[in-house]
């Protein structure tokens, strides 16, 4: 069973567009969401991350955005550029279970020039 | 952030051989480690869990006679597959944790590639 679901599963955007990826939960018990990137043949990179708290969390031109009675977050990429195409991955956590990371299926963002 | 590092970045294999994987954290104690395998296009697939000193928690589905974990110090852990058999030829990335943190670091990763 998924614990977090991801959409869409790739994306194409222009350079300088807006890229925005969807992931959603059912565990109420999650405490901690990030998003992490991904380039081939390397391990993921915590990108941006958020606790239920908080409804929005910006960090350069990456935006998270938190929706918790909905249980829904988003990765929102401002000024897209072809050096952000990789894969991205929501994933959820609970402080009882030690940090363990339920991951997304992943979206593969192309931007072009 | 935290200093990972995975060796090999990348390993071929014959079958019915087995590999070992080290992963070490440079900067920081990692008190728990995760390994992780992930298939092309596919997302991370937690295998198993273990805690310094401890026995490794795994999966539901992946064995662990064959995939072989040691956590014995706080900054080295290591997977040993097994026996490997083309099936496991995969991306195997570590992410090592530090008691209290939140945060989740990898390693590079390790593509084994059995043949």
């Amino acid at each position: 069973q998924q614990q977090v679901k991801q959409s869409p599963q790739s994306l194409i955007v222009q350079k300088g567009g807006i890229s925005i990826i969807n992931c959603a939960y059912e565990n109420t018990a999650f405490d901690y969401f990030p998003w992490y990137q991904q380039f081939p043949g390397k391990g993921p990179a915590l990108l941006i991350a958020i606790r239920p708290d908080v409804s929005e969390k910006k960090e350069g031109r990456f935006t998270i955005s938190f929706n918790k009675s909905a249980k829904q977050f988003s990765l929102h990429i401002m000024d897209s550029q072809p050096g952000d195409s990789a894969t991205y991955f929501c994933a959820a956590s609970m402080g009882s279970t030690l940090g363990r990371l339920y991951f997304g299926r992943g979206t593969q963002l192309t931007v072009w020039p | 952030g935290a200093v990972v590092s995975q060796h090999p970045s990348w390993v071929i294999c014959k079958s019915g051989t087995s590999v070992k994987i080290e992963c070490r954290s440079l900067d920081f104690q990692a008190t728990t480690m995760f390994w992780y395998r992930q298939f092309p296009k596919q997302s991370l697939m937690l295998m198993a869990t273990s805690n310094e000193g401890s026995k490794a928690t795994y999966e539901q589905g992946v064995e662990k006679d064959k995939f072989l974990i040691n956590h014995a110090s706080l900054t080295l852990s290591t997977l040993t597959v097994t026996s490997a058999h083309p099936e496991d030829s995969s991306f195997y990335i570590c992410s090592p944790k530090e008691g209290g943190n939140t945060e989740a670091f990898f390693g590079q990763g390790t593509r084994l590639t059995v043949v």
